[in-house]
């Protein structure tokens, strides 16, 4: 079975820290992807990977940066946390895509508040 | 631009009915449609897919339609339980992303079946 797991289940900081939030999967796929959920918005895309070093900005990458120096580790970074990026913080990972398989596989998500 | 519509925000289903959550989506380059399901303060799990080349896909009691004319698709839940109470996002994916692995996620359907 495909684990993807994240540092953290709960995480409370404060404004203008510095945030790590670390997934890591096991499956030997080329793909990583960051999402946040916040209620009526669905799930967001922040950033993507899809193999070491290579990233591309999702939907709402602002206030984001992520790093990807090993296959089955993908590290989300707040610069300096503020208080709307509040939110469950959802890793997941999926085999490079042919048309026909696409599916992602999520971690158990991070929820992240900032005072 | 939110490309996958979700426009049914909750849905209440008495148990051993059917449940019918729908989707729509605007862009005609998705090609891969795919269900997830989600419980609170977990991860979504994959639920069921279907490629573009096909009407119908089942699994179980879980069955997708896709109406590619109407670019709209349908999940179908056939006997409901209550263990099926939970948040389910529709996705979509395709070539328009610069690499195209990414998926785009509707804003999720709560589905509440009472016994």
């Amino acid at each position: 079975d495909v684990k993807v797991t994240q540092s953290s289940r709960y995480l409370v900081k404060r404004t203008g820290e510095k945030v790590f939030l670390e997934c890591v999967q096991d499956m030997d796929h080329e793909n990583m992807f960051w999402y946040r959920q916040d209620p009526g918005l669905g799930l967001r895309l922040i950033y993507f990977s899809y193999d070491v070093k290579m990233k591309e900005k999702g939907d709402i990458p602002e206030g984001y940066s992520v790093s990807r120096e090993k296959k089955e580790r993908f590290s989300l970074i707040l610069e300096s946390a503020s208080t709307n990026q509040t939110s469950m913080y959802l890793c997941a990972s999926s085999q490079i895509a042919g048309i026909s398989y696409n599916e992602q596989f999520f971690g158990p998500g991070t929820r992240l508040t900032v005072l | 631009d939110q490309q996958v519509k979700q426009n049914s925000p909750s849905l209440s289903v008495q148990e051993g009915r059917i449940s019918i959550l729908n989707c729509d989506y605007t862009n005609s380059m998705f090609d891969y449609f795919l269900w997830y399901k989600k419980y609170p303060a977990e991860g979504p799990t994959f639920l069921i897919s279907i490629s573009s080349i096909k009407d119908k896909n089942e699994d179980g009691r879980f069955t997708v339609f896709l109406n590619k004319s109407a670019k709209h698709l349908s999940l179908h839940i056939v006997p409901s339980q209550p263990g099926d109470s939970a948040v389910y996002f529709c996705a979509a994916s395709g070539l328009h992303r610069r690499s195209g692995y990414a998926l785009n996620f509707g804003k999720g359907t709560s589905l509440l079946v009472t016994p």
